[in-house]
């Protein structure tokens, strides 16, 4: 069965300065990817995908993840860190045999210091 | 922007009694999940429902749960006997189609089971 692994509860980085959330994942065949944003008090936004195709993915918001699928990793990355950032982020997993259910790591959460 | 609604935002329950969550999906979208977030804890995937009925359900979906589409809008979940276990945030979302297809999460339901 499929598995998110999201490594540090908690995230802290100084406005400006590098973001970096790390995702693994355990998967017997290919997965689809995907990382979701959560604002206090709001629903989970879609921040980007990764189905197949280019393994560096673009989303929203100056985010970016690569797939590496020798690493079984989904890292999202931007590299200036704005204090709107702060959240939580959550990476999550689906394979299309499985019906469309989305496998979530626990989350990250992210705090931007000014 | 078409966006998925849930209703109620907070509820409040004693326990044993029965509650409805209701959701409003993104009217195009064919496919209807429920998830929920015990405080704490990741998002877990309950249930998945397409052409009227349940496509897939998780362990945590027994006998207690169910879903229902009674009209063309809006989408249920019903919890017969509610237990103090049962107090999460629940979260809808709706898709167009599955796996690579982005799954949009309503705002979610604050259930607290006394």
């Amino acid at each position: 069965a499929q598995s998110v692994t999201q490594l540090g509860s908690h995230v802290s980085v100084s406005e400006g300065a590098l973001v970096l959330l790390r995702c693994n994942y355990s998967s017997s065949v290919p997965p689809y990817l995907f990382w979701y944003v959560q604002y206090p008090n709001q629903g989970l936004q879609l921040l980007l995908k990764y189905t197949t195709g280019a393994t560096l993915v673009k989303g929203i918001n100056g985010f970016e993840a690569e797939f590496k699928k020798s690493e079984t990793s989904f890292h999202l990355t931007k590299p200036s860190a704005h204090m709107s950032d702060a959240a939580e982020y959550f990476c999550a997993v689906t394979l299309l045999r499985e019906g469309g259910k989305l496998i979530f790591g626990q989350g990250t959460e992210l705090s931007v210091k000014p | 922007e078409p966006e998925v609604t849930q209703t109620p935002s907070h509820q409040v329950t004693q326990m044993g009694q029965e509650v409805i969550l209701r959701c409003v999906p993104i009217s195009n979208h064919l496919y209807f999940y429920w998830y929920r977030q015990i405080l704490g804890q990741k998002v877990e995937f309950l249930v998945s429902f397409y052409n009227n009925e349940i496509s897939e359900k998780s362990e945590i979906f027994d006998d207690q749960f169910s879903v229902e589409r009674p009209d063309g809008s809006n989408f249920t979940l019903k919890i017969r006997s509610t237990k103090l276990e049962d107090s999460a945030m629940y979260f809808c979302a709706s898709s167009s189609g599955r796996g690579q297809e982005t799954q949009y999460f309503g705002p979610g339901t604050r259930l607290l089971v006394l």
